[in-house]
């Protein structure tokens, strides 16, 4: 089974401080696909990033960073200079193909991790 | 660019009464999710379509039926609702072997 855990509920922070949100997951399957999403107080789901699991490589997009280690299932999500918009929920997913290649590409969350930047 | 479209964006329902909530995936997007997302919770998967075949199911009660129709949208029917049904409800469309999922803006429904 898939589990994902994000420890950290809540976290605030001032305005231009970084902030890094902790994400690990558990899964068996050997190929098997990360995603980090933003849920504003408006309530829509935005994707930020999608990672596979043959892919280590970090990634910045603008002051958005991501550490994938999968020697300890955890894809990490850093926040550089945080701004007041930056204020939301932010849920890291996983879902997996299953040996057949078949995508069972229903997406399981962590709990969530409310981010307030304040200014 | 077009966007996954929920319709309605909210609903507010009695218990023991029905609602109909419906999906239009983005175009030429063959996969369909349903989720639902409780209060403080995070969104839970309930069912899925593929070209119009149910391909996979999660926690969903069995109140609860959905169907994606010739045109690629789907419908999610639920009867005798009751007040933990309160929630929103997102669908959310996935072009084939993109293993992404574009997120509609979600249906809030609240059961009184």
């Amino acid at each position: 089974a898939q589990k994902v855990t994000q420890a950290q509920t809540e976290i605030s922070v001032v305005e231009k401080e970084d902030v890094t949100l902790d994400c690990v997951y558990e899964t068996r399957d050997t190929t098997y696909y990360l995603f980090w999403y933003k849920q504003p107080p408006s309530g829509e789901l935005v994707f930020l990033i999608r990672r596979n699991s043959f892919d280590e490589q970090n990634e910045i997009s603008g002051r958005y960073s991501w550490n994938f280690q999968k020697s300890t299932s955890s894809f990490n999500f850093t926040i550089t200079a945080s701004q007041v918009v930056d204020s939301a929920v932010y849920f890291c997913a996983l879902s997996f193909l299953d040996a057949g290649g078949t995508s069972y590409g229903k997406l399981t969350f962590g709990q969530g991790t409310i981010l307030t930047v304040h200014p | 660019a077009a966007g996954v479209i929920q319709s309605p964006r909210h609903l507010i329902k009695e218990k023991r009464e029905t609602a109909t909530l419906k999906c239009y995936p983005i175009p030429r997007h063959d996969t369909v999710y349903w989720y639902q997302q409780g209060p403080g919770q995070d969104p839970q998967f309930l069912i899925s379509f593929y070209e119009k075949m149910q391909s996979d199911k999660g926690s969903i009660p069995d109140r609860f039926s959905a169907q994606q129709f010739s045109d690629y949208h789907s419908e999610l029917n639920m009867s005798s609702l009751e007040l933990g049904d309160s929630a929103l409800y997102f669908c959310a469309s996935e072009p084939q072997n993109s293993y992404e999922q574009y997120f509609g803006p979600g249906t809030r429904l609240t059961v009184t």
